[in-house]
């Protein structure tokens, strides 16, 4: 029983193509995020949601936008693919409050911008 | 702002052998720290963490002390195993400053190898 899927595990794309990518959690958490690990493995957060609101934006283009439409989900649409987009890309879930809590990572989805 | 620095890899080491990972942070308020594991080909588990100073965090016969003097929190086991080659990510991170959010700031991660 998976705690965070995301969907697709790999996606190979043309140059100026829109992508989308899904995340689903059933933790019954209420912030999901977007991490990006680049080439070297580095990783770094791309966007938080906490109940469908954006919360963390970081300096991220404009072409990559999360969407959430309800807190379980957060999904992550971008336009106009660049080579440099390609990465793994993963996405996460906690529950705000208190004491920092565990955050939970899906598999990852490798997307390849050839 | 904040930062995490850890060791470059790759490490390797043969089995049994004795790991540590160093990890050493830049905070401005009080982390909470944490160790993630990334086996080939999956996602990153949390492997341990520790929220205050002096804190042990351990797990799977990994450990690490939140050591607020040095602002280190160095990866340790005593006896490593095939199975643990992985890379290992140290993090913290800072709810104080995020809103209550646990946004992770992540090292560059080490790659370690154990060969039998």
């Amino acid at each position: 029983d998976t705690a965070v899927s995301q969907t697709p595990k790999y996606l190979v794309t043309q140059m100026g193509n829109d992508k989308s990518i899904k995340c689903e959690q059933n933790l019954g958490h209420d912030t999901m995020y977007w991490y990006k690990q680049d080439s070297k493995k580095f990783l770094k957060i791309m966007f938080s949601y906490n109940n469908k609101e954006l919360i963390i934006n970081e300096t991220v283009p404009n072409r990559f936008s999360p969407k959430s439409p309800d807190k379980a989900h957060l999904n992550l649409h971008i336009n106009s693919l660049e080579l440099g987009d390609s990465a793994v890309y993963f996405c996460a879930s906690s529950q705000r409050g208190g004491l920092v809590t565990e955050a939970f990572f899906g598999q990852g989805t490798r997307l390849t911008v050839v | 702002g904040d930062s995490v620095t850890q060791m470059e890899g790759p490490v390797t080491l043969s089995e049994e052998a004795f790991l540590t990972i160093n990890c050493t942070y830049t905070a401005t308020g009080y982390p909470s720290l944490f160790w993630y594991v990334q086996y080939p080909g999956e996602g990153l588990q949390l492997l341990l963490k520790a929220t205050k100073a002096d804190d042990k965090g351990s797990n799977k016969g990994f450990e690490a002390t939140y050591r607020k003097e040095t602002t280190s929190f160095h990866l340790e086991k005593g006896s490593v195993q095939v199975s643990d080659s992985a890379v290992y990510f140290c993090a913290l991170s800072d709810p104080t400053f995020s809103g209550g959010y646990n946004k992770l700031i992540f090292g560059a991660g080490t790659r370690l190898a154990v060969h039998p």
